[in-house]
This record gives structure tokens, sequence and C-alpha cells, in this order.
């Protein structure tokens, strides 16, 4: 099966500080990769559409200063976390989508989440 | 109204019965229905797409999809503990540029 890995899977931080935070598919090429939110007990928000080589697509209300999406390869996209605050402490999970070949369709693999705590 | 719709539960299953979740969409359009379990903690883990009308099994879990009604359900067949989590209903609308649309999830819990 498809594996996308995260990084780091654990971040504590300082208000004020920015946060990296990468996403790589294993054994697939993605043009195309996701990055969520999840706060305790809520279900995912999309926050952007990162595509290969051009300009991440935001959701409305999520702000593109403050969350820098950077899709440099076929295999690895990142977000950066810019001026982290305590508001900011959630669970960032990314996912990227396979390329349905035919009799299939195309899928999204998610990563193992990365848990970003501001203090 | 919500664009998928699920059950939040808790639906609760003795160990060894049948779970049966239900998820409801409103794009008649939508063409990619997947279903997704996430342990507390963890992120999401595929289980299972479906695309056709009809039912998909694989193992101890069948997803059923009826386009005409716009619903789309997973089976999970002789239930353990292990499959306590929440399940996730996405489902990929015709206009979506590849986005999933998710639902809110149903929590399952399996008592031994």
């Amino acid at each position: 099966g498809a594996v996308v890995s995260q990084h780091p899977s654990r971040v504590i931080c300082k208000s004020g500080t920015s946060v990296k935070i990468e996403c790589r598919s294993l054994d697939f090429q993605a043009t195309t990769m996701f990055w969520y939110r999840q706060f305790p007990k809520q279900s995912l928000m999309l926050m952007a559409t990162s595509n290969e080589g051009s300009k991440a697509t935001y959701e409305q209300g999520v702000e593109k200063d403050k969350f820098l999406i950077n899709h440099a390869s076929l295999t690895l996209s990142t977000l950066t976390v810019t001026s982290a605050h305590p508001e900011d402490s959630s669970f960032y999970i990314c996912s990227a989508k396979t390329a349905g070949t035919s009799g299939s369709v195309d899928t999204q693999y998610f990563g193992p989440g990365t848990r970003l705590t501001v203090l | 109204q919500k664009e998928v719709e699920q059950n939040s539960g808790p639906l609760s299953v003795p160990e060894g019965a049948i779970a049966s979740l239900n998820c409801t969409y409103s794009d008649r359009g939508s063409q990619s229905f997947f279903w997704y379990r996430q342990y507390s903690g963890k992120s999401p883990e595929l289980i299972m797409s479906i695309y056709s009308n009809g039912d998909k099994e694989d193992g101890r879990f069948t997803a059923q999809l009826n386009k005409a009604s716009q619903y789309v359900s997973l089976l999970i067949r002789d239930s353990q503990p292990s499959d306590s989590a929440t399940y996730l209903c996405a489902v990929m609308p015709q206009a979506a540029g590849n986005k999933l649309t998710f639902g809110g999830g149903t929590r399952v819990l399996v008592k031994p």
C-alpha cells in the first residue's frame, strides 16, 4: 500500500517561533498533497491543497501567510507554521493522493500526523 | 444540510457481532467514496474505497454504495475490540478538484 510519512511526529515550541512539518510519499509520486488540521474530538479540517510546482490553494479562512506550504518535489510537501501561537496548537495531518490507474480511483493516504504544542 | 452526514454514535456492538455504519451525501454527482478508520490520537487509515453501485468486500469489511439513494455504508463482520475507533466516511464531490469531503465520523465501541 501507499505509505506517507510525516516529520516530526511531535513538536513543542515557544510562542512566536516558526515550525516546519514535512510530508513525504515514500513509495509513490504525489502531484497533489493535502494539509489538514484536527482539534480534539473534532473532525478533520482541510487547510490547503498542495500541488507540485505551483502555489498552494488555501481553504477559506486559512491564512496563507501564516501557514506556508511548499511542494518542491513529487514526494515532498512542507507546511511551515509561522509565528506560532497557543491557538495554533493542534494535530496537523497531511495526505498524498495517488493517481488512479485503470479500474481504480484516485485515493488519499494519510501521514501519521504531527502534534504541535505552542507554549 | 451537511454535505456528508454520519451518525456520531457511539455505536456499541458486542464482540463478534456485525457493526453497520451509514453515510449519506448531498452531491448527486459524486463518484468516489471512501471509508477511513481513525483511532484516538492517530491519523486516518484507509479501509475501503468504492465507486460502483453494489457491494465491495475486503476481509471482514463490506462497503455498500447506492448512488440513487445517495448513501454508502460499511459493515464490519465479527467485530473485535480492536475495531473500536471512529470511522470516517469521505466523498469526492464532482467538482471538488480531488478534495475529499468528510463526514463527522461514527464512533464505534466493540465490547468484549
